[in-house]
């Protein structure tokens, strides 16, 4: 089955930039989305389709996939960005869906 | 307002059987897909299953033989039918519809609170 890789831990001062990393085999031919989920919460799709936003999802937050990465890249972090963040694929191959382990932002 | 809401999540022994359901509202439920995802405690999210719009089922291997979804569009509902099952399917389990319609590989942009199951003897 496909799998999707997180490093566990992101960590970003406000004000800079936090980069998340989702690899997967030939992602790149794939759709990558993104969810932020806060403790508590339900998730939050805040990029689909690589690099587009739903109306609410700050302009600070882009996406981008190629070859064998996908990125969430947060600009300018702020304290309320502190949250899980998951990427998610459809595998065409096994006809499921796909989720990676999980990245948690730490605003220092 | 666009919504989704769970409910049959409760306590049950291993090898038990419990429904779950997903209610919508807001939008024309007939057209959207509808997945179940869940979360073991402190863990990350799982795509559980997911019923198309055109009526097709698939299943992650985990659950495969022993989850079944149905879908009834006249009352704008899916559910999660488990059986035997195992403590490794302790989880909040929610449900979520693709933002488009007729798609199952869209972003999730609805997802409903979630209803807990817990697997325990």
């Amino acid at each position: 089955s496909y799998v999707l890789t997180q490093p566990p831990s992101v960590s970003a001062a406000p004000g800079r930039t936090a980069t998340i990393t989702c690899g997967g085999n030939d992602i790149g031919s794939k759709s990558v989305h993104w969810y932020q989920q806060r403790p508590g919460q339900a998730p939050v799709l805040v990029i689909y389709y690589d690099s587009d936003r739903p109306s609410g999802t700050p302009e600070r937050f882009s996406g981008s996939n190629s070859g064998n990465t996908a990125t969430l890249t947060i600009s300018r972090v702020e304290a309320g960005d502190e949250a899980d963040y998951y990427c998610h694929v459809w595998d065409r191959s096994s006809d499921q869906q796909v989720f990676g382990g999980g990245t948690k932002l730490t605003v220092l | 307002e666009v919504k989704l809401s769970e409910s049959g999540g409760g306590s049950v022994r291993p090898g038990g059987s419990l429904r779950l359901s997903c209610t919508a509202s807001g939008f024309t439920f007939s057209t959207y897909a509808i997945n179940w995802v869940r979360q073991a405690p402190g863990k990350g999210l799982e795509w559980v299953s997911s019923f198309s719009s055109g009526g097709d089922t698939y299943y992650a291997d985990s659950v495969k033989g022993r989850f079944t979804i149905s879908r009834d569009n006249a009352h704008n509902t899916v559910h999660l039918h488990m059986n035997s099952l195992r403590a490794g399917d302790t989880a909040v389990y929610y449900c979520a519809k693709p933002f488009q319609e007729h798609v199952l590989q869209g972003g999730m942009d609805v997802w409903g609170e979630g209803t807990t199951v817990t697997v325990s003897s």
